[in-house]
């Protein structure tokens, strides 16, 4: 029950197309659902995160999209460009502790081609 | 120097050496965590740290032994590892009375177990 699953495991998308990347859960009690960037030789980043009260958050090309009776979210970059190539991970966290236990998807490799 | 520092940034080792890793946080955050990202896996939580306290301990082997003697410095002590601990070890920061969800990584240790 506090798994969060994600996939694709890898994706390849040609410069200006969308990439598509998707996640589900099965803990209702996450209330906070963030995704992180990394690039080879970096820890994750903090890349943009969303609350179940909301269906969608867009910050620039990078929206989230949420869908709470289906316990899935996924995360939409437009115009995807080869800068945006590295390894996405969705994640949830329920924030019920005076720290939060974040679970980690297994991530998706995107690769970006001119 | 800001963010979350970690030293060293590669590490081989044998199995019967004792060596540790080393983290340090500027941004003021009051948890500290270990987390292990091997390849095709999830990130996995090792050890919590919220408020100098340690508050998490997901079934890590005792080989791992963690130690954090104030909020901005935490250590990862490693003795008799085996081949398959070789992984890359990330540290991370939150501010746990904000929520904490946001996460602040270094940039880890990539760690051979010979």
């Amino acid at each position: 029950q506090q798994q969060v699953k994600q996939s694709p495991q890898s994706l390849i998308v040609q410069k200006g197309g969308i990439s598509i990347i998707n996640c589900a859960y099965e803990n209702t009690a996450f209330d906070y659902f963030p995704w992180y960037q990394q690039f080879p030789g970096k820890g994750p980043a903090l890349l943009i995160a969303i609350r179940p009260d909301v269906s969608e958050k867009k910050e620039g090309r990078f929206t989230i999209s949420f869908n709470k009776s289906a316990k899935q979210f996924s995360l939409h970059i437009m115009d995807s460009q080869p800068g945006d190539s590295a390894t996405y991970f969705c994640a949830a966290s329920s924030g019920k502790t005076s720290y939060d236990k974040v679970i980690f998807g297994p991530g998706t490799s995107l690769s970006v081609i001119p | 120097e800001t963010g979350v520092t970690q030293t060293p940034r590669h590490l081989v080792m044998g199995m019967t050496n004792k060596k540790s890793l080393k983290c340090e946080q500027h941004l003021g955050h009051n948890a500290m965590y270990w987390y292990k990202q091997s390849a095709k896996k999830p990130l996995e939580l090792m050890f919590v740290y919220s408020l100098e306290e340690r508050v998490e301990n997901n079934s890590v082997p005792s080989r791992f032994s963690p130690e954090c003697p104030n909020s901005s410095h935490l250590f990862l002590h490693l003795h008799t590892l085996q081949p398959e601990d070789s992984a890359l070890y990330l540290c991370a920061s939150s501010q746990a009375d904000r929520g904490g969800e946001k996460l602040f990584f270094g940039s880890g240790t990539q760690l051979s177990v010979l």
